[in-house]
């Protein structure tokens, strides 16, 4: 069974500044997927990134980037130049196959003006 | 991109009534779809698993004859919350996957908020 860590209930960050939020897995498994997603007061869920387990290169997309160090099984998503608009819930989830996604407990990022 | 469209958004029914909400995959064929339940401040707890033309698999402590599942093709998938009290009410939302994993291999509805008075 996965198992999704997220030890930062909430988090505070000063706009234009960068936050690293942490996540950590537990799994068995080879090949597996790791996702980060934002979720807004409105309560949809928004795909930030992807990584799979074989993927050699940290993934990014825009301002968002994953820290993937596959030892320590951490899969940490770095924000860099925060918005007001980057304030909502971060839920950092995992899967393996087809199978569900496993969500942590989540991170409330507030953003500074 | 994948498209998962949820309805309704929101719904207040009376106790004791039945509330069906729909997901449908617009441009994909979502061969499973996994319904998710979160309480406020809460992270989502999967309630069970679909997959389409079959019954479904429903987590340790979820009623099925309570949130009853349909997943008839391949682009719509329905969840009945029957008899409906107080304590159901909560954010459902499903997720959609066409079975290859990966980075687009879910897509999430845009969930519905429930309230039974």
């Amino acid at each position: 069974a996965q198992k999704i860590t997220q030890t930062q209930p909430g988090m505070f960050v000063q706009e234009k500044e960068a936050v690293t939020l942490d996540c950590t897995y537990d799994t068995s498994d080879q090949s597996y997927g790791l996702f980060w997603y934002k979720q807004p007061s409105s309560g949809e869920m928004i795909f930030l990134i992807y990584q799979g387990s074989y993927d050699e290169q940290n993934a990014t997309e825009g301002r968002y980037s994953l820290n993937f160090q596959k030892a320590r099984k951490s899969a940490n998503l770095v924000i860099s130049a925060s918005q007001l608009g980057d304030s909502a819930m971060y839920f950092c989830a995992s899967h393996s196959g087809n199978t569900p996604l496993v969500f942590g407990k989540g991170t409330r990022l507030s953003v500074i003006a | 991109g994948a498209v998962v469209s949820q309805h309704p958004s929101w719904v207040i029914c009376k106790s004791g009534t039945s509330v069906k909400i729909e997901c449908r995959s617009l441009d994909f064929q979502a061969t499973t779809m996994f319904w998710y339940r979160q309480f406020p401040k809460q992270s989502l707890m999967l309630m069970a698993t679909s997959n389409e033309g079959s019954k479904a698999t429903y987590e340790q402590g979820v009623e099925k004859d309570k949130f009853l599942i349909n997943h008839a093709s391949l682009t719509l998938s329905t969840l009945t919350v029957t008899s409906a009290h107080p304590e159901d009410s909560s954010f459902y939302i499903c997720s959609a996957s066409d079975g290859t994993g990966g980075d687009y291999g879910y897509t999430f509805g845009s969930g519905t908020r429930l309230t039974v008075v």
